[in-house]
């Protein structure tokens, strides 16, 4: 079946630090990538996504690349400020037949401290 | 546009009490869905709804209904509530079920004594 590994955090930075959340995952067929963030009692938002092998996504400062060769999709953001404290969440999307399922990491919490 | 809406916020029950849970959404959305948030699980599909009139199970069915009342409106339904679905509930919703970017409501936190 399909699934999606996360690091596992907490992951504690300094602001202006470097970033990397690392993101492998198992699928079957030609999976869609995706970061979600959740920001402390709110609902998952999306940040970044890739649909094919070699797309890089970005958003906000953050980056992640598709790459089929060792089923990664890592997440990094050059300097994280305090505001981008939040839980991030790996997740890949397949389709067949009648099951279309969105497949999430655990989440990785990331505190950015002043 | 307010996106996905959730009611209730929060909600306290007893074992063995019913209550839905509703979602809508304005967004003229085709593909609608019901996850469950625990600690350390990640978000986990309950029932999803690919078009109006029809619904699916999803990886954790057992001890939920749902309704696909309009194409606005998704319903999830506790019959017998347990203390094992304690959870954060979250509603989403896409343009259509194949590939698509999902935006979540901001969730109902249920507690089942």
């Amino acid at each position: 079946g399909n699934s999606v590994t996360q690091m596992e955090g907490p992951v504690t930075l300094s602001e202006e630090a470097f970033l990397t959340i690392n993101c492998t995952y198992t699928a079957t067929g030609y999976p869609s990538l995706f970061w979600y963030v959740q920001y402390p009692g709110e609902g998952l938002q999306l940040l970044l996504k890739a649909t094919k092998a070699d797309d890089k996504g970005s958003n906000k400062g953050f980056e992640a690349t598709y790459r089929k060769e060792t089923t990664s999709f890592h997440l990094e953001k050059g300097s994280v400020q305090v505001s981008d404290s939040a839980v991030y969440f790996c997740a890949l999307w397949t389709s067949g037949g009648s099951n279309y399922k969105l497949t999430f990491g655990k989440g990785t919490l990331l505190t950015v401290n002043p | 546009n307010a996106g996905v809406t959730q009611t209730p916020k929060f909600q306290v029950l007893k074992t063995g009490q019913s209550m839905t849970l509703q979602c809508a959404q304005d967004m003229n959305h085709n593909s609608m869905y019901w996850y469950r948030q625990d600690p350390g699980m990640g978000l986990r599909l309950i029932y999803y709804s690919a078009s109006e009139g029809t619904t699916d199970k999803g990886e954790v069915p057992n001890g939920y209904n749902v309704s696909r009342l309009n194409k606005r409106e998704f319903s999830l339904r506790l019959e017998s509530a347990a203390p094992s679905q304690t959870s954060v509930y979250f509603c989403a919703s896409s343009v259509g079920a194949d590939r698509e970017t999902q935006y979540f409501g901001p969730g109902t936190r249920l507690l089942v004594l």
